[in-house]
């Protein structure tokens, strides 16, 4: 599978800080995407970016930003974290084939208190 | 609001029964995709339906896609206790590009032996 990595693991924050999770690929794949997945809610797409530095807004953006400077790097910034944006994070990527699968990384654990 | 509804959300059955989730939308998709969650882990696809009225067969996993091409049904014959997991449809609605990427609401399925 794509080598995904995500950073940190897990965290816990407070309330009214900056957080930034980190996801880095190795496998030059074109689009990359940040969900989180709360229960009852399978998982919702936040931002997405179908190359550097170009990317959009998925269903559940408010309170987030991304960048992506290069093609292996795509972060995800909660510019001043709330407790309703406590939830696992999942980064996928995707190759410019249409039908082919999301590649997705292990996940991140925030907990913001 | 989610643009791909999953039906049931939780379900419970005994080993050997027949059980059949649906995912449903009011969008148009180019295709649909059918993914498997374990618990801590991302999702795993299982299958892509391309053309409307679609069936593939997967082992004791039928899914077909309607002809409509807006809603999807996975049918599990035979439930094992290793069918359990969280099973989550996907796709891009064609309104909003080819790469948008969006799941269901995810149905939670548990086979007791």
């Amino acid at each position: 599978d794509a080598g995904i990595t995500q950073s940190p693991r897990h965290k816990v924050t407070e309330t009214g800080t900056p957080v930034t999770l980190r996801c880095h690929q190795t496998e030059n794949h074109r689009y990359m995407y940040w969900y989180r997945q709360d229960p009852g809610h399978g998982l919702r797409l936040i931002h997405y970016s179908y190359g550097v530095k170009d990317t959009d807004k998925g269903e559940v953006s408010d309170g987030y930003s991304v960048s992506r400077s290069k093609t292996e790097d795509f972060l995800l910034t909660l510019e001043s974290a709330t407790s309703s944006q406590t939830s696992v994070y999942f980064c996928a990527t995707k190759t410019g084939t249409q039908n082919e699968k999301l590649f997705f990384g292990s996940g991140t654990q925030l907990s913001v208190l | 609001t989610q643009l791909l509804e999953q039906s049931p959300q939780f379900l419970s059955i005994q080993e050997g029964e027949n059980l059949t989730v649906y995912c449903n939308s009011s969008s148009v998709f180019s295709s649909l995709q059918w993914y498997r969650q374990e618990p801590g882990e991302g999702p795993v696809l299982l299958v892509t339906v391309v053309t409307g009225g679609e069936v593939k067969k997967l082992k004791r996993l039928t899914f077909q896609f309607g002809d409509a091409r807006k809603d999807s049904s996975l049918h599990i014959t035979a439930a094992q206790p290793g069918d359990t997991g969280l099973y989550l449809c996907a796709g891009a609605p064609t309104t909003s590009g080819t790469y948008k990427y969006i799941f269901g609401t995810g149905t939670r399925l548990k086979v007791l032996a």
